[in-house]
């Protein structure tokens, strides 16, 4: 089945630069590449998405690249703020369901 | 708030025993789907159903069971249970079946099993 790694584990950044979190998936056939956010005691929310035919997506400050050959994707998240502080998920589909990697807690530093 | 309602919100049990986790998905979407999110494991996923049919399963356990009835919610069965099923159970919902159609999930249930 697919298998998706998330790096790096923890990432801290100064409120006002960027966040970068990548991912990588084995299977070639995922089509679908969404990014949840979960703040502590809630589901996770989903954020942006992208699918295998589109290489990048842009909604305000969130970004997402996809390399189909590298089988990687990242989101880039500008001008932090503290609200962005929250565990971040990547997930790829593919066989029939969404396999999400580790997640990522990211802590913006005022 | 994703539009997706979980109850309980929390759960604790003894071990050896059944509990029922109930989900009511979107307005409007088919599917549904349930995870379980345990530290060491991360976002797994454990079945989905759209329109009252099985469609995909995953890491589910034998003790574990669920359905979907005809107004579309859905209760996942969790019977004798153990200390290591002690986690958050998330439901998601999407319109139809999945071919890449985004999830949205509820607010979840933390199970405790003592």
């Amino acid at each position: 089945g697919e298998n998706v790694e998330q790096h790096p584990s923890t990432l801290s950044v100064q409120e006002g630069d960027s966040a970068v979190i990548k991912c990588t998936y084995s299977d070639s056939a995922s089509n679908y590449f969404p990014w949840y956010k979960q703040e502590l005691g809630k589901g996770p929310q989903l954020i942006i998405d992208i699918r295998s035919n589109v290489g990048e997506k842009k909604d305000q400050r969130i970004a997402v690249t996809l390399n189909k050959t590298a089988k990687h994707f990242s989101l880039h998240i500008t001008e932090t703020q503290p609200e962005d502080s929250a565990v971040y998920f990547c997930a790829a589909f593919g066989n029939n369901r969404l396999a999400f990697g580790k997640g990522n807690q990211v802590v913006v530093i005022p | 708030d994703s539009g997706v309602t979980q109850t309980p919100k929390h759960l604790i049990t003894a071990t050896g025993q059944r509990v029922t986790l109930r989900c009511s998905p979107r307005s409007g979407d088919l599917s549904v789907y349930w995870y379980q999110q345990s530290l060491d494991q991360g976002l797994q996923f454990l079945i989905q159903y759209y329109n009252g049919e099985e469609r995909a399963k995953g890491n589910i356990l034998e003790r574990f069971s669920a359905q979907q009835f005809p107004d579309l919610h859905s209760e996942l069965n969790l019977s004798s249970l153990e200390l290591g099923d002690s986690a958050l159970y998330f439901c998601a919902s999407s319109v139809g079946d999945p071919m890449g159609e985004t999830q949205y999930f509820g607010p979840g249930t933390r199970l405790l099993v003592l």
